[in-house]
């Protein structure tokens, strides 16, 4: 598809299960995000990639909370042990290279993520 | 660290009537950009409009428009016209003037309802 598709568009699990959820960004894009929207709040950074760099994990909310990006395309953000405040919708993003001009972010549908 | 302030939570208009969303934000930085996203119940965030700090003539995007004033930290967002499909989540967002790319910060959100 021509836009970031995430996948599952939803998650139910239980507190203390891993869960894995996936971004795949528009093909060509070098910038990748993760955000955390909690019930009734603005969207909350995560993570982000850049190409080859190291990723700014500045946003992560505590170790339990991973991602990687395989082969500078596809994404997985990983949640272990998860806990009830875990629950939100999971957004990721991706914007073009750097020097394209504004380079806006483009988003998924995110991934609604509850956890009993 | 940059913040975005949406000081109305919820907002309505009558169809067809203008209505303007309010934005403030605080940076240090004298270049950045400025966006407004649109979030209907598909949870997809949808680009529209956007402002780049060192122009100073406002953005307008057809029926959507701005009123940018740098110096009191402003972004304010108008529709005119409104449309019933112009019911959503309205989210103010800033990023920073970077030669790479920065993830966005967000406003917690203005809920906009379109009255028939």
């Amino acid at each position: 598809g021509a836009g970031v598709s995430q996948s599952p568009s939803n998650k139910v699990t239980e507190k203390g299960k891993d869960v894995e959820l996936r971004c795949d960004p528009i093909s060509g894009h070098t910038a990748l995000y993760w955000y955390r929207q909690s019930l009734g709040q603005g969207l909350e950074f995560l993570i982000y990639f850049q190409g080859n760099s190291a990723p700014d994990k500045s946003g992560l909310p505590s170790d339990r909370f991973s991602a990687e990006r395989t082969g500078g395309s596809v994404s997985t953000l990983t949640i272990q042990r998860t806990q009830q405040e875990d629950s939100a919708v999971y957004l990721c993003a991706s914007s073009p290279s750097p020097g394209q001009g504004m380079r806006p972010q483009h988003f998924g549908d995110g991934t609604r993520l509850s956890i009993l | 660290a940059q913040t975005v302030t949406q000081s109305q939570p919820e907002m309505s208009v009558q169809e067809a009537e203008t209505v303007t969303l309010s934005c403030t934000y605080d940076t240090s930085e004298s270049d950045y950009y400025l966006f407004w996203y649109k979030q209907p119940p598909s949870r997809q965030m949808i680009l529209v409009i956007r402002q780049e700090a060192y122009k100073q003539q406002n953005a307008t995007e057809n029926r959507f428009s701005v009123n940018f004033q740098k110096a009191a930290k402003s972004f304010s967002l108008k529709i005119s016209d409104s449309q019933l499909g112009d019911a959503a989540m309205y989210f103010c967002a800033y990023r920073s003037w970077n030669s790479g790319n920065t993830p966005l910060v967000f406003g917690k959100g203005t809920r906009l309802s379109v009255i028939a």
